[in-house]
């Protein structure tokens, strides 16, 4: 079954902290994974998506198959980085684009 | 382009009435998809529509759910008979198309049922 873990409902750190948002996946195949922030009263945005191996706002995320993780990594916390953060996962079934997403996690980045 | 745009943003209705959630995608997207988030939990997937057809309905609910994408006008996610279960954020992406192509999302419609 596809699934996608966020093992951390919140995460709270200092300003310039580092900060790894932890995410797992269960897939069969050679998977697509994202992450997705929500600032407060904003919609869902894209922050990247592993096959652009992109850095956006700091963060990286990198893909290890052996481990099946995703984490979302930042090497110091800023406080406009407070928000909660998704984890996705492209449905591999039917290639329809429809994402399954991990249970969020809140990062709060403390002053 | 002003987003997708979902409407109402909340949205409170008494047990058993119906409750229609829109969604305005992006100008030039002709691909939306409908997420839920119950309390606690991550979003999850709905119904994935094109143009006037429903490609993928896996995660609907068997009955009092329906959405609807007609050639014109706004996706409706129609919810009959609602029940207090029903309260939770309903999300609408939309995209250019299926893969490799980024899915943009509302604000969400926040419904409550009392």
């Amino acid at each position: 079954a596809q699934r996608v873990t966020q093992p951390e409902k919140l995460l709270s750190v200092f300003k310039g902290a580092p900060v790894e948002l932890k995410c797992n996946y269960s897939y069969s195949g050679s998977p697509e994974l994202f992450w997705y922030v929500q600032y407060s009263r904003q919609r869902l945005q894209l922050l990247l998506r592993h096959i652009s191996r992109e850095s956006i706002k700091g963060f990286t995320a990198d893909l290890n198959k052996g481990e099946t993780s995703f984490h979302l990594k930042k090497p110091f916390a800023q406080e406009e980085d407070s928000a909660m953060y998704y984890c996705a996962l492209l449905d591999g079934s039917g290639n329809t684009g429809k994402l399954i997403f991990g249970q969020g996690t809140t990062l709060q980045v403390k002053p | 382009n002003a987003g997708v745009m979902q409407n109402p943003r909340h949205l409170v209705r008494r047990r058993g009435q119906e409750a229609r959630l829109r969604c305005s995608p992006m100008k030039g997207h002709s691909h939306v998809y409908w997420y839920r988030q119950l309390p606690e939990e991550g979003l999850k997937f709905m119904v994935y529509l094109q143009k006037e057809n429903i490609i993928d309905e896996s995660g609907m609910p068997k009955e009092r759910f329906s959405a609807e994408f007609p050639k014109e006008g706004p996706s409706i996610l129609r919810i009959q008979q609602v029940v207090r279960g029903d309260s939770a954020a309903y999300f609408c992406a939309s995209s250019r198309g299926q893969l490799n192509t980024e899915a943009f999302f509302g604000q969400g419609t926040r419904l409550t049922v009392v």
